[in-house]
C-alpha cells in the first residue's frame, strides 16, 4: 500500500531560522503532492501543491517545496520562519487512479520561538 | 476554493449512541470525502461520498458503522453509529472542486465519546 512519511514530528526553531520539513512517499507511479497547514484552533489550509511541471513550487506565506522524483520526496522549506508559522504541517499525496483520495503523513508540529 | 461548514463543531456523546455530522459547501463540488483524525494521529480517509449512490469505503471502515449520505452536490452527512470511546476523533469533510485536484477541508467536528 502507498504510504507517506514525515520524519520530523516536532520541530522547534527560533524566529528567522530556516525551515525544512521532510516528506517521503512510497509509490512508483504518478503523484499529486500537497502540503497543508493547520494553525492553532483553525482548520486545514492548503499551503502549496505540485501536479506537474517545475518541481520547485511556491506557496503562500513564503513557503516552497521541491519535488525530487528520484528520492520520492517533497520537502517543505522556508528561508526565515516567523512566530506566526507555529502550526502543524501535513504532507499529503494523491496517487494515480486514487480518484483524488489523499494519503497523509503523520504531521510535523512546528513551534517558532521569539 | 470552497467554503465548507460542518455541524456540529463538537459534541460529547455517550457510548452506544449515534451522531450525524453535516457538511455543507457553498458551491457544487465534484467530490466529497470524509476523514478521521484520531488524537495525536494524522488524517485517515473513511470514505468517498458519492452523489446519489452508496459511498465508497476505505479498508477498515464499513457502512454499518459509518453510514454516509450525499443527496446533492453541496451536502453530505456522516453518521457515527453505536459509538465507543475509540470513536473519539475529529471528523473532517473535504471537497474537490471542478477539474482541480485541490482538496479543501471543513473545520471539523470534534467528537468525544464517554
Amino acid at each position: 500500500a502507498q504510504s507517506v512519511s514525515q520524519h520530523n514530528h516536532h520541530v522547534i526553531l527560533s524566529e528567522a531560522a530556516s525551515l525544512e520539513l521532510g516528506c517521503n512517499y512510497s509509490y512508483g507511479g504518478t503523484v499529486n503532492l500537497f502540503w497543508y497547514v493547520q494553525y492553532p484552533g483553525q482548520h486545514l489550509q492548503l499551503l502549496l501543491k505540485y501536479f506537474s511541471g517545475d518541481p520547485l513550487v511556491k506557496g503562500i506565506k513564503g513557503f516552497e517545496a521541491e519535488f525530487i522524483k528520484s528520492k520520492f520526496s517533497f520537502n517543505l522549506r522556508k528561508p526565515s520562519v516567523q512566530w506566526s508559522d507555529t502550526a502543524e504541517y501535513f504532507c499529503a499525496v494523491g496517487f494515480t487512479g486514487g480518484g483524488n483520495k489523499l494519503t497523509f503523513g503523520t504531521g510535523t508540529q512546528l513551534k517558532v520561538e521569539l | 476554493s470552497a467554503v465548507i461548514s460542518q455541524k456540529p463543531s463538537r459534541d460529547i456523546c455517550q457510548r452506544g449512541t449515534s451522531l450525524t455530522i453535516q457538511c455543507q459547501v457553498d458551491s457544487q463540488v465534484t467530490m466529497m470525502f470524509w476523514y478521521r483524525q484520531q488524537p495525536g494521529q494524522s488524517l485517515t480517509l473513511i470514505a468517498t461520498a458519492n452523489q446519489g449512490s452508496e459511498a465508497t469505503y476505505e479498508s477498515g471502515f464499513v457502512i454499518d458503522k459509518f453510514p454516509i449520505s450525499r443527496p446533492n452536490l453541496t451536502f453530505s452527512t456522516l453518521t457515527v453509529s453505536n459509538m465507543s470511546p475509540e470513536d473519539s476523533s475529529i471528523y473532517l469533510c473535504s471537497v474537490v472542486t471542478g477539474q482541480s485536484h485541490e482538496q479543501y477541508f471543513g473545520p471539523g467536528t470534534r467528537l468525544t465519546v464517554t
